[in-house]
């Protein structure tokens, strides 16, 4: 079983839809969380970086951490058409290592 | 300003054939990430130099896969003797705290 768990889609929505993504870990060392963006034949883009439990909004982006359920959410408010991408989960641990461990990616395509 | 910069962004080999990929890091940032991204997967981490230092290369699928950074900018990963599965984008990201890690295009490399 992965480290961390995300449905990889694909979903489709309609513009001004809102849109909820999520991953779940199995690691309780993870203490940091990240969303990334990617486009296709395109690096991840960050969209999102929270430390440890709670919420933490930007503009139309809401990310969610609940680490007592090990879950994280990503919530996209008023979804348009150039928000259609895979969304990665990616989390670290604390201390000294610092690599990404990433779900598989959630296809999103938001219809005009 | 500029963002992370890899070269090539394609690169074709021959099975059996030496590649270097090329990563110009976020001028400043002082962590510098490798990663490997399967079609349709997240990316898997290689390894992560702080500086000159390469503090974890624990990510490395094989002995054939070698990294440097000899003045703690520039990075360059190297594969010696291709083979059909390492057929991959290979993303670099860098990172000025460790933690939020910003990427770069990547580098598709396609093994014949």
């Amino acid at each position: 079983q992965k480290e961390v768990e995300q449905d990889p889609g694909p979903l489709s929505v309609p513009e001004g839809a809102i849109v909820s993504l999520n991953c779940t870990y199995s690691n309780s060392a993870f203490q940091y969380f990240m969303w990334y963006r990617q486009y296709s034949r395109k690096g991840p883009e960050l969209l999102m970086y929270t430390y440890s439990s709670g919420n933490k909004e930007d503009g139309r982006f809401t990310a969610q951490v609940d680490k007592s359920s090990k879950y994280i959410s990503l919530f996209i408010r008023d979804s348009q058409p150039s928000d259609s991408a895979t969304y990665l989960c990616a989390m670290s641990a604390a201390g000294s290592a610092r690599q990404l461990t990433f779900g598989s990616g959630t296809q999103l395509t938001v219809l005009p | 300003g500029a963002g992370v910069s890899q070269s090539p962004r394609y690169k074709v080999a021959k099975r059996g054939q030496d590649v270097a990929l090329r990563c110009d890091p976020i001028s400043g940032h002082v962590s510098l990430f490798w990663y490997q991204q399967a079609l349709g997967q997240g990316p898997e981490f290689l390894t992560y130099f702080q500086n000159e230092a390469q503090l974890d290369k624990s990510g490395l699928p094989s002995d054939r896969f070698f990294a440097e950074r000899p003045e703690g900018s520039v990075s360059t990963l190297k594969i010696q003797r291709t083979q059909q599965e390492d057929s991959a984008v290979y993303l670099c990201a860098s990172s000025f705290t460790g933690r939020e890690q910003y990427f770069g295009p990547g580098t598709r490399l396609t093994v014949t």
